[in-house]
């Protein structure tokens, strides 16, 4: 499968606890997304990478969600001191630079206790 | 401040009726509108529109683009159960905007 592959699926965890996330794009793809998603909302941008480079950063972003993108393929999102909020469900993106066409992975559901 | 909206917000209906979804947008430094159909999880591609006035067609689906009144609409007709999905539309300018989605619901 050449898709866009998030790992884990689905994620439990305590309020307080740090969470990461991976994400891996298409493989010819140089720009990768993060979005975030919750029940009846639309996805929310988070953050986006240009290879390994983060070009921008969401204003509502908290300073507890940090992503890298170390080597210009796969991606982590970590959240640190992660709260009931944090819930919701965390899309991954890519695409080429010069097309518009976001291709989509699974997700990862995030539910924090 | 840029947005998207999509109306309505939900959509119930009987197999082989015709649906238009709408979306509006006002965006800076608009590049494309695009549609994608959410089911359980994550969103999958259905068109992409940069020019006023072109229709994209796929089967059953089409859609258009309105860049002076700055809107598009999806038609989906002969609506089937498998139809049954929240449609999304984003639009793509400094950033990637979705709408909060229409949820369409086919009753045989």
């Amino acid at each position: 499968d050449t898709g866009v592959s998030q790992n884990p699926r689905h994620k439990i965890t305590k309020r307080g606890q740090n969470v990461t996330f991976r994400c891996d794009p298409i493989s010819e793809h140089n720009r990768l997304y993060w979005y975030r998603q919750t029940l009846g909302q639309g996805p929310e941008f988070l953050t986006y990478f240009q290879n390994e480079a983060q070009l921008e950063k969401s204003r509502l972003l908290s300073d507890r969600f940090s992503a890298e993108r170390p080597k210009g393929s796969f991606s982590t999102l970590e959240i640190q001191r992660t709260e009931q909020g944090d819930s919701a469900m965390y899309l991954c993106a890519s695409t080429q630079a010069a097309q518009n066409i976001q291709y989509f992975g699974a997700g990862t559901r995030l539910s924090v206790l | 401040e840029d947005k998207v909206v999509q109306s309505p917000l939900s959509l119930v209906v009987h197999e082989g009726d015709t649906v238009t979804l709408n979306c509006s947008y006002e965006v800076t430094n608009f590049r494309s509108l695009l549609w994608y159909k959410q089911e359980k999880k994550a969103p999958t591609f259905l068109f992409m529109l940069t020019s006023s006035g072109i229709e994209k067609k796929s089967g059953r689906l089409s859609s258009i683009l309105d860049k002076k009144e700055l809107f598009s609409i999806l038609n989906i007709t002969a609506t089937q159960t498998g139809d049954s999905a929240v449609y999304l539309c984003a639009v793509t300018g400094n950033q990637f905007y979705f709408g909060t989605g229409t949820s369409l619901t086919v009753i045989p």
